[in-house]
């Protein structure tokens, strides 16, 4: 079965300052990969996705993720944080099945300091 | 511009009441979902439709019920039976769940239940 685990609930970083949320999947077969964000009492947005095509996935805003197969790793990268990147991101594997399912992972909120 | 609504945003129901929330696409999408969130937990799918007149249960169906009567709208009634039903419920759309790769969802607002 495919689960996706999420290491930290809360990451806090001063503006300018490199961004890691950190995310780990279980799967039986190759997956695929999204990261999502949701700023409050909105829905998600897709920030990037994973099909296995390169491992190295550009996203919007400025956000970038590698898929590391032998670590099973999927971590969210950026290079510098603005303040209106605060926000909960949700790491997100599909089963890829008939159905698409989709399984979330418990989500990383993101405090970004002046 | 194309999207998902969902209506109300917010809503307050006492115990013992039906509520019916609503979700309409303008995207042409075949498959629409609901999802419910709660704080630390991520989503949990509730239902999903892949087609008109048709859907299935997610993984925490029971105590809530829909409709697909139309590829547009995906109405979710939270009933009396929801032990639980506060929470933030989100409606989602795609435009194919089946075949290779993955299809991604795009998301309404979202609508807030409050029990009281």
């Amino acid at each position: 079965a495919q689960s996706v685990t999420q290491l930290d609930s809360h990451v806090s970083v001063s503006e300018g300052t490199p961004v890691l949320l950190r995310c780990n999947y279980s799967s039986s077969y190759s997956p695929s990969l999204f990261w999502y964000v949701q700023h409050p009492n909105k829905g998600l947005q897709l920030l990037l996705k994973y099909t296995s095509a390169a491992t190295l996935v550009k996203g919007i805003n400025g956000f970038e993720a590698e898929f590391k197969k032998s670590e099973t790793s999927f971590h969210l990268t950026k290079p510098s944080a603005h303040m209106s990147d605060a926000a909960e991101y949700f790491c997100v594997v599909s089963d890829g099945g008939a159905t698409n399912k989709l399984i979330f992972g418990t989500g990383t909120l993101l405090a970004v300091q002046p | 511009d194309g999207g998902i609504t969902q209506s109300p945003k917010y809503l307050f129901r006492k115990e013992g009441q039906n509520v019916t929330l609503s979700c309409e696409q303008n995207l042409n999408h075949d498959a629409m979902y609901w999802y419910r969130q709660d704080p630390g937990q991520g989503l949990r799918l509730i239902y999903y439709s892949q087609i008109v007149n048709d859907f299935q249960k997610g993984d925490i169906a029971e105590g809530y019920s829909v409709s697909r009567e139309k590829k547009e709208s995906f109405p979710l009634t939270v009933t009396s039976a929801q032990k639980n039903p506060t929470a933030f419920y989100l409606c989602a759309s795609s435009t194919r769940t089946a075949g290779t790769g993955a299809n991604v969802l795009t998301f309404g607002a979202g609508s807030r239940l409050t029990v009281l």
